[in-house]
């Protein structure tokens, strides 16, 4: 069935140094990938997304990247803070228009 | 504000209840979807809908769940005959459906605490 795994379940980094989250999906139809960052407590909240028909994409400190042959995604954090710290899922919509999500990574950033 | 909408934000109930969540979505977004989320975990699909059209509920979900989005704008969850396993954030997310798809909002979600 469609699964989207995720890795690592938690990361930690030095404030200013990069983080990459990194995620596969199982259907290769899938056509879309957000990322979602949630704060404790509070609700998912979409941060960067990209299409098939797109290899990178880039939103000032934060990049997705996307091999569709590999079937892997991934986020690149740069030049972390400390707000930066919270929990990231990737996501996948299926051919069926179904939205699945990872296991989620929590980011922790140290000042 | 005009965003994703839940109610209740928090219940609790004891093992055995019924327990209903409404959920209503952003007014032009004909895809709406269903999730659990528990503790440290990503959202776990439950169920989606296409307008009014239930189009597919996980095979993970027991026949004490059920899902409705009668005129095609709210839905509602309902779990019968609780149980303390069910305790989780109820969340609830809407997008439009169009070509070059689109992001999804979420709702606050719904804390369900069964004891």
């Amino acid at each position: 069935g469609e699964n989207v795994e995720q890795h690592p379940s938690t990361l930690s980094v030095q404030e200013g140094d990069s983080a990459v989250i990194k995620c596969t999906y199982s259907d290769s139809a899938s056509n879309y990938f957000p990322w979602y960052k949630q704060e404790l407590g509070k609700r998912p909240q979409l941060i960067i997304d990209i299409r098939s028909n797109v290899g990178e994409k880039k939103d000032q400190r934060i990049a997705v990247t996307l091999n569709k042959t590999a079937k892997h995604f991934s986020l690149h954090i740069t030049e972390t803070q400390p707000e930066d710290s919270a929990v990231y899922f990737c996501a996948a919509i299926h051919n069926t228009d179904k939205l699945i999500f990872g296991t989620g990574t929590r980011l922790q950033v140290f000042p | 504000d005009t965003g994703v909408s839940q109610n209740p934000r928090h219940k609790i109930t004891k093992r055995g209840q019924n327990v209903t969540f409404r959920c209503d979505p952003i007014s032009e977004h004909n895809r709406l979807y269903w999730y659990r989320q528990t503790l440290g975990q990503g959202p776990e699909f439950l169920t989606y809908f296409q307008n009014e059209a239930q189009l597919e509920k996980s095979r993970l979900l027991s026949d004490r769940f059920s899902a409705e989005r009668p005129k095609g704008s709210f839905s509602t969850l309902e779990i019968q005959r609780t149980e303390q396993g069910d305790s989780a954030m109820y969340l609830c997310a809407s997008r439009k459906n169009r070509a070059g798809n689109t992001e999804a909002f979420f709702g606050q979600g719904t804390r369900l605490t069964v004891v």
